[in-house]
């Protein structure tokens, strides 16, 4: 059973751009949660998805981001007009029933912003 | 909203020498707690976790931790560190379906 994937691992925009990052959850598992790491700090939540559902944003800065969680297919958190500000390590983390201790991360998709 | 302190940014520590990295949260209502390892430009890898049962709880790599209710702590341990276990430390409580994360401790061995 292959972990949560992310892709991709690293990814680099200009201002101004768009950034998609990708996560593939564990199999069977239909739980997904998004969370940010800016450098010398701890992950901060951002966003917890069911499929086709948004279960809890609070974390989600309010313009620019989005995150979707489809039917079939990846996770998506999409990025819009890029700042230097959003340069961070993106961590996806995926659960079978969303219950407790069930999170299992990614690898995470580093972005730099140029 | 809950809030998890780790206290020591960085600790550096020879090598077999014990090592015991401090966490404290916020709120013991209904908490479930964790200790994550990263290594550079790597994903969260879990140590160890408690849910309930016994507050003694044993990770991988040696590793153990202790959950104490009344001081809101769950401090990591190893009694005899390698230069391996270099890295970045991370204490996360769960509740209500969200992460909460410390700082991090950055745990250097020294040979």
């Amino acid at each position: 059973n292959a972990g949560v994937m992310q892709n991709p691992r690293h990814l680099v925009r200009r201002r101004g751009q768009e950034a998609r990052l990708r996560c593939s959850p564990m199999k069977g598992h239909s739980h997904v949660y998004w969370y940010r790491q800016l450098p010398e700090e701890g992950l901060k939540f951002m966003v917890y998805l069911q499929k086709e559902n948004i279960i809890d944003e609070s974390g989600m800065p309010k313009e620019r981001f989005s995150a979707e969680f489809p039917k079939e297919g990846p996770s998506i958190l999409r990025i819009q007009q890029v700042v230097r500000g959003d340069s961070a390590a993106y961590f996806c983390a995926s659960s079978p029933r969303g219950g407790p201790g069930e999170q299992y991360f990614g690898p995470g998709t580093r972005l730099t912003v140029t | 909203a809950q809030s998890v302190t780790q206290l020591d940014s960085q600790v550096p520590v020879f090598e077999e020498a014990p090592v015991e990295l401090r966490c404290n949260y916020s709120s013991s209502v209904s908490v479930y707690l964790f200790w994550y390892v990263q290594y550079p430009n790597q994903g969260l890898q879990l140590l160890l976790k408690y849910l309930s049962g016994s507050t003694l709880v044993k990770g991988i790599n040696g590793f153990e931790a202790e959950f104490n209710k009344s001081q809101t702590s769950f401090h990591l341990r190893k009694p005899s560190v390698h230069i391996s276990d270099t890295a970045e430390y991370f204490c996360a409580v769960e509740t209500g379906n969200q992460f909460y994360f410390g700082t991090g401790t950055s745990l250097t061995v020294i040979p």
